[in-house]
């Protein structure tokens, strides 16, 4: 059964205190690992896409990176506003681009 | 911003009522979705459109129909509410010009639907 699994389901950080968050797959034929963050009342909003083992993005102070069985989102000096729900998903195998979401980490980060 | 308005944005009825909640988009975008979240669950995917008239089936479909008559909208239809539906549901739309694999999906603000 296609799964996308992350973890912590929350994390607390001092403003500054860099971490990483974890998203690990089991979804048969790999087509893309997708990063999306959620704001509370708000619909996710996309960050990143990783299509290969060793890919990485940057996006300001998050770092995606993706291996063969997991993929990792660094957040290094984070900031109150890096507070959110962050998402990660894949397509679920076999389907016309449908996306199989995590259930998400919950990032607080207090100053 | 792809243009998403979603309707109501709140909505509370009883159970065995129909609701009806509207996605507008004005992006011109071929794909629409419909998901729900849950605590516990994240997003599942309810149904998806690939165009006008053409729909199908999420993981979730069961007590949900739907119908896009337009390019611009796609409505999500509980015939007969149940308290397991109370949910937030969220519509979105893919880029044309992303092609089949791609992830990047916009998202609408949500709508919180509350079955008593």
């Amino acid at each position: 059964e296609d799964q996308v699994t992350q973890s912590p389901e929350a994390l607390r950080l001092q403003e500054g205190e860099s971490s990483s968050l974890n998203c690990s797959y089991t979804v048969s034929g790999l087509r893309g690992l997708f990063w999306y963050r959620q704001d509370p009342g708000k619909g996710p909003e996309f960050l990143f896409t990783l299509y290969s083992a060793g890919e990485e993005k940057e996006k300001e102070r998050l770092k995606a990176t993706l291996t063969k069985k997991e993929s990792f989102l660094h957040i290094t000096a984070p900031k109150p506003e890096d507070s959110a729900t962050y998402l990660c998903a894949s397509h679920r195998g076999g389907s016309q681009g449908n996306l199989i979401f995590g259930k998400g980490t919950k990032l607080s980060v207090k100053p | 911003d792809a243009g998403i308005t979603q309707s109501p944005r709140h909505k509370v009825t009883e159970t065995g009522t129909p609701v009806t909640l509207r996605c507008h988009q004005t992006e011109n975008h071929r794909y629409m979705y419909w998901y729900r979240q849950d605590p516990g669950h994240g997003l599942r995917l309810i149904h998806y459109s690939y165009g006008v008239k053409d729909t199908d089936k999420g993981e979730v479909s069961d007590g949900y129909s739907v119908s896009r008559s337009k390019t611009e909208d796609f409505l999500l239809t509980l015939e007969s509410a149940t308290s397991s539906q109370t949910s937030v549901y969220f519509c979105a739309t893919k880029p044309n010009s992303g092609g089949a694999n791609t992830g990047e999906l916009f998202f609408g603000e949500g709508s919180r639907l509350t079955v008593l």
